[in-house]
C-alpha cells in the first residue's frame, strides 16, 4: 500500500512569493492534516479535511495561508505571502474514517520550506 | 502549563539496555495516546498506540498508560543504535485531534 505522498520535497523562495505544497493521501483515507513542525518541536495541526469539509481550520494563519481539497482526495496548503518565520517542515498526514478518536495518523514524507 | 509535556533530553543508554520515554498529560478527557519515532531529517512514524489503562506490547515496545495519573511511557527493550532518534508522544483529545509533545532525544551507545 502506498504511503501519504507530498510534493515538492524541498522548496527555497524569496519573502513575499508565494508558495504551494500537494498532498496525496492514502488510498481510502477519508480524514486529511496538515501539520507544520518546526526544529525541535512536535508537528502543530494547521488544518483538518474530514473528505472536502474543512471540519478544523482554527490554526490556520488565513491572512496568508489557505487550503483546499477538492474532491476529497488531493490536497494543496499554499502560502501568500511567504515570510521568513513561515521556514518549517510542513507535514501531510491522512487516517481513515473520520470523527473517531482511535484512527491511526500517518504522515508523509513533509515538505521543508526555506524563506529567504 | 503545555498540553503534553516530555523530557527533551538527550535520553542516553547503552545498546542492549532498556530505554524510558515518558509522557503526560493536560487533558483528561483524552481517549488514545501515540508513540511516533522520528529520525532526523525524516518524518514521524507510527510505532505504538494504547486506548486502555495499562500495558500494551509490540516486539521490543511496550506502551504504558495511567489515565488517573495522566501518564504514558514507552519502554524500547533491547535497546539498539538504530533506536536513537526522537520519540514524539501525541494525544487524541476527541475526535481526530492530535496534540504532539516537543519530543525527546533517543542515543543508544554501541
Amino acid at each position: 500500500e502506498a504511503g501519504v505522498v507530498q510534493s515538492p520535497r524541498y522548496k527555497i523562495i524569496e519573502k513575499k512569493q508565494p508558495v504551494a505544497f500537494w498532498c496525496n493521501p492514502i488510498s481510502g483515507h477519508n480524514t486529511l492534516y496538515w501539520y507544520l513542525q518546526n526544529l525541535g518541536q512536535g508537528p502543530e495541526l494547521l488544518i483538518r479535511y474530514e473528505n472536502e469539509e474543512a471540519v478544523d481550520d482554527s490554526q490556520l494563519p488565513k491572512d496568508r495561508f489557505s487550503a483546499e481539497r477538492l474532491k476529497g482526495v488531493d490536497s494543496t496548503l499554499k502560502i501568500q505571502p511567504a515570510e521568513l518565520g513561515d521556514s518549517a517542515v510542513y507535514l501531510c498526514a491522512s487516517s481513515s474514517g473520520t470523527g473517531s478518536s482511535y484512527n491511526e495518523q500517518f504522515f508523509g514524507p513533509g515538505t521543508r520550506l526555506t524563506v529567504l | 502549563q503545555k498540553e503534553v509535556e516530555q523530557n527533551s533530553g538527550p535520553l542516553s543508554v547503552p545498546e542492549g539496555a532498556i530505554a524510558s520515554l515518558n509522557c503526560t498529560y493536560s487533558d483528561r478527557g483524552s481517549q488514545s495516546f501515540f508513540w511516533y519515532r522520528q529520525y532526523s531529517g525524516k518524518s514521524p512514524e507510527l510505532i505504538m498506540s494504547i486506548y486502555s489503562n495499562g500495558d500494551k506490547e509490540d516486539g521490543r515496545f511496550t506502551a504504558q498508560l495511567n489515565k488517573a495519573s495522566q501518564y504514558v511511557s514507552l519502554l524500547i527493550r533491547d535497546s539498539q543504535p538504530s533506536d536513537s532518534a526522537t520519540y514524539l508522544c501525541a494525544v487524541n483529545k476527541g475526535g481526530n485531534k492530535l496534540v504532539f509533545g516537543a519530543g525527546t532525544i533517543l542515543r543508544v551507545k554501541s
